[in-house]
């Protein structure tokens, strides 16, 4: 399985400032997924970051709030722009290791004060 | 598109007894069905999968199944221990698609 690190681990952020958050996967994978948890929730998917061409957003998510990169085929970045206390949570990193099976990172918890 | 639900939201049983949690699912064409554990404060991680070729599958004290037909799947741990305390997600995954579908959660606590 693919071994995922993210940074920041954590951070406090203050409201209308934008955080950048990094994935770094130790295998070149295809597919590589943001999502959000937020307390007590599931695992709400963001974007599906696309390498060469612009991320793929779910429903209720934009581009202009998480813009992504995915520079290359082993690292992408989530941006959490303009930030508001509502987007205090847990933002994952994934991979997909093959068609089906899918792994997470460590998580960033974000707290906006 | 897909939907999970997932129950119960928690459960809680005896050190030693059987934990069911039971998922359905909309889309006939979801073929690939995985649990995750996420412990306090950690990663979800995979514990178990099926796809939608095999009825049932085991690893230790871990057990899934999947009916097809009524478009469900169940995660059985037998022999509860304390560390098998975590909230437990299914997913379910679309045979040509590559949005991974979550259930809600379940909260499992197991008593000493």
């Amino acid at each position: 399985s693919a071994v995922i690190s993210q940074k920041p681990s954590r951070d406090i952020c203050q409201r209308g400032t934008s955080l950048t958050i990094q994935c770094q996967v130790d295998s070149q994978v295809t597919m590589m997924f943001w999502y959000r948890q937020q307390p007590g929730q599931s695992l709400t998917l963001i974007a599906t970051a696309n390498q060469g061409s612009e991320a793929t957003y779910e429903s209720g998510f934009v581009i202009d709030k998480f813009p992504i990169s995915r520079p290359n085929l082993t690292f992408s970045t989530l941006t959490v722009s303009n930030m508001s206390p509502e987007d205090s949570s847990i933002y994952l990193c994934s991979t997909r290791a093959g068609a089906e099976t899918q792994y997470f990172g460590p998580g960033t918890r974000l707290l906006v004060l | 598109g897909e939907n999970v639900e997932q129950h119960p939201s928690t459960l809680s049983v005896q050190e030693g007894d059987s934990a069911v949690i039971k998922c359905t699912y909309s889309d006939s064409a979801s073929n690939y069905f995985p649990w995750y554990k996420q412990e306090l404060g950690k990663r979800p991680q995979l514990i178990i999968d099926i796809r939608s070729n095999v009825g049932e599958k085991k690893d230790q004290r871990i057990a899934v199944t999947l009916n097809k037909t009524a478009k469900h799947f169940s995660l059985h741990i037998t022999e509860t221990q304390p560390e098998d305390s975590a909230v437990y997600f299914c997913a379910a995954l679309k045979a040509a698609g590559n949005k991974l579908t979550f259930g809600g959660g379940t909260r499992v606590l197991v008593k000493p």
